[in-house]
């Protein structure tokens, strides 16, 4: 199983744009990249995945080199609301035993 | 609105008490999961099922078992709960080999007295 390595914290302001890198240099050609954010006292919600170069949905942006080595969360506008934490994860989604396995996460907090 | 429930939010026992906690999905997925988590440690899977009767191990499954009598419900089993089974568990599910996402409860946070 792929290791992954990110920040354990972060800090931003309201209104600027946050990128998270994590790093997974192991990271095998069936692995997809995944991002969770978990808010305090709830379980983890998926926000994104992507196998290669750029994915975007309504809350945020994926960006994967061509290596495959590293990935970028992007959170465009961040507010208050945005301060969890954000897990990334790798693996084969294939063969219907995909198995999400979480990491200690970075944790991002959003001043005013 | 897909719904992962687990039946209780807090939970207090006694040490040497069998536990049960039980996760119900409304989605038809097959797979479903049991992960703690404690501070500073993320999230550890406990056990996993991606079927009806059927249950893989996961990382940490020393004193806890499992059941899967129906596809939409997986119980998570303490045999005799200790002190050091204090912890937020989360109970998941996801769609088999379509998706990465998985689709978690809203915790069960149980202390052991």
């Amino acid at each position: 199983l792929a290791k992954t390595t990110q920040p354990i914290s972060m800090d931003s302001y309201e209104g600027q744009e946050v990128n998270i890198t994590c790093s997974h240099n192991n990271i095998a050609t069936n692995d997809y990249i995944t991002w969770y954010q978990q808010f305090p006292s709830q379980g983890p919600r998926f926000i994104i995945q992507g196998y290669k170069t750029k994915v975007t949905n309504e809350v945020a942006s994926l960006f994967i080199p061509a290596d495959r080595k590293s990935s970028t969360l992007s959170l465009p506008r961040v507010s208050l609301s945005d301060t969890a934490v954000y897990y990334c994860l790798v693996g084969d989604r294939a063969g219907g035993s995909y198995i999400p396995t979480f990491g200690r996460g970075t944790s991002l907090i959003v001043h005013p | 609105d897909v719904k992962v429930t687990q039946s209780s939010r807090y939970l207090v026992k006694r040490t040497g008490e069998k536990v049960f906690l039980e996760c119900v999905q409304d989605m038809d997925h097959e797979n479903m999961f049991w992960y703690r988590q404690d501070p500073g440690l993320g999230l550890r899977l406990i056990y996993f099922s991606y079927d009806v009767k059927m249950k893989e191990k996961g990382d940490i499954p020393e004193g806890y078992s499992v059941s899967r009598e129906k596809k939409e419900r997986f119980s998570l089993i303490l045999e005799s709960a200790s002190t050091n089974q204090t912890s937020m568990y989360l109970c998941a599910s996801s769609l088999e080999g379509r998706s990465t996402e998985a689709f978690f409860g809203q915790g069960t946070r149980l202390t052991v007295v």
